[in-house]
């Protein structure tokens, strides 16, 4: 099967701080994915990759950026973290149309 | 107008019902379509893909309708394990195909 592993569960940040959220598969995918989850909104899209050191702005990329320096390894970044920040954080790898999510990260920012 | 649009519910029903989810899409182009289940403080994982001939999976049925963009899923004789939020997504063209996610239907089986 398939293995999506974000780094952190549970993270609790202060606002201005630059936050690091790390998503790592196992199967060579290429194409990755950021999204949050809020109650009422579903899930958005935040950012996503097609190969390494490719980047496109999903429908909500403003306040965060992403890295892709290897294949396995996409990285979402809070370059100045703010309330309205705080959410579920899912990221999801995909072949095809057969996409893998990950357990998700609950972010807060106090 | 939101890309995918779905009932939010909260849908409860006595175990042994049938359920049915209807979920409306606005971009014509989309391509491809699925249902997902997710439960409580977990990841949205895969019930099954929707294919333009209806397609089912034991209790499950999903059905496209291209011509009005709507999407549905049934699920027949429900269980008490069927309790989770139901997401519709589309794929539209693009590079990376990205899901678009519907907000959730949530299912409540009642004993």
């Amino acid at each position: 099967d398939v293995k999506v592993t974000q780094s952190s569960r549970y993270l609790v940040k202060r606002t201005g701080e630059k936050v690091f959220l790390e998503c790592v598969q196992d199967m060579d995918h290429e194409n990755m994915f950021w999204y949050r989850q809020d109650p009422g909104l579903g899930l958005r899209l935040i950012y996503f990759s097609y190969d390494v050191k490719m980047k496109e702005k999903g429908d909500i990329p403003e306040g965060y950026s992403v890295s892709r320096e290897k294949k396995e390894r996409f990285s979402l970044i809070l370059e100045s973290a703010s309330t309205n920040q705080t959410s579920m954080y899912l990221c999801a790898s995909s072949l095809e149309d057969g996409y893998t999510f990950g357990s998700g990260t609950r972010l807060t920012v106090v | 107008r939101k890309e995918v649009e779905q009932d939010p519910g909260p849908f409860n029903v006595p175990e042994g019902a049938t359920v049915a989810f209807n979920c409306t899409y606005s971009n014509s182009a989309s391509q491809s379509f699925f249902w997902y289940r997710q439960d409580c403080r977990k990841e949205p994982k895969l019930l099954m893909s929707v294919y333009s001939s209806g397609n089912e999976d034991g209790r499950f049925t999903a059905q496209l309708n291209r011509a009005s963009q709507y999407i549905s899923l049934l699920i027949r004789d429900s269980k008490l394990s069927d309790s989770a939020t139901y997401l519709c997504v589309v794929i539209s063209s693009g590079s990376a195909r990205q899901l678009t996610f519907g907000s959730g239907t949530q299912l409540t089986v009642l004993p």
